[in-house]
């Protein structure tokens, strides 16, 4: 069974960092993307950015509104891809979640239960 | 401000169709394919069509999509309360380099 489980969320001052985990299990992590979106609340889905598998490059997209703020990096030995979010705002408050895609093909076949980041002081 | 327009919201009766429109630029939906996904607050977002029109395994024909030009379109027929959900479209923008998404709609069986 595919599973994306994220962890790492919790409570953040602002100006601080916060790195999130996605661990994939049931299918061959290093063949597929991952990507990490959020949803703050009463907002809708929010892209953040991806990184492509290893065969296009393991190279990263991001939204325009998080790029040189937040990193996505892999590891498939572990089956992990991390999001770090640096500099945090109280407008990242929100629940993240990561998605698995096809490099290459933009649609997302499974996601994660998410795992909320609140930012507060 | 999404780059992708959906209506806020839609209602129907149980074992009515709808429709949920979604409208975008030549850069997105005129040049790319469509997706669309269910998203049940607390719960991990379903793929429901990708590719314009193709269903995943396991997701019921009460379940279509379609593209013309700019403009994407979910329906959902035989609507059942478990339907209630908020539900996204979401492509790549050539232009900007993303994936993008649509800003959501809620969908309330009555």
């Amino acid at each position: 069974e595919v599973q994306l489980v994220e962890s790492g969320g919790g409570l953040a001052k602002p100006g601080r960092s916060l790195r999130l985990s996605c661990t994939g299990s049931g299918f061959s992590f290093g063949d597929y993307g991952v990507s990490w979106f959020r949803q703050a609340p009463g907002k809708g889905l929010e892209w953040l950015g991806f990184i492509r598998n290893k065969v296009y490059g393991g190279t990263t997209e991001y939204a325009a509104s998080v790029k040189g703020r937040f990193t996505i990096s892999r590891d498939d030995s572990k089956s992990i891809a991390s999001l770090q979010l640096n500099t945090l705002e109280a407008e990242d408050t929100a629940v993240y979640f990561c998605s698995r895609h096809i490099s290459g093909w933009y649609y997302f076949d499974y996601w994660g239960q998410g795992t909320l980041v609140t930012v507060s002081s | 401000q999404s780059v992708l327009t959906q209506p806020p919201s839609v209602s129907a009766a149980p074992g009515q169709r709808v429709t949920i429109s979604c409208s975008g630029t030549s850069f997105n939906i005129g040049d790319n394919y469509v997706s669309w996904y269910q998203h049940l607050p607390g719960t991990a977002p379903k793929l429901l069509i990708y590719d314009n029109d193709k269903r995943p395994s396991g997701i019921p024909d009460r379940f279509s999509g379609s593209k013309a030009g700019t403009s994407a379109t979910l329906g959902i027929t035989g609507l059942q309360t478990g339907d209630e959900a908020d539900y996204y479209c979401g492509t790549w923008d050539s232009s900007l380099n993303a994936v993008v998404f649509g800003g959501g709609t809620k969908l309330t069986v009555l």
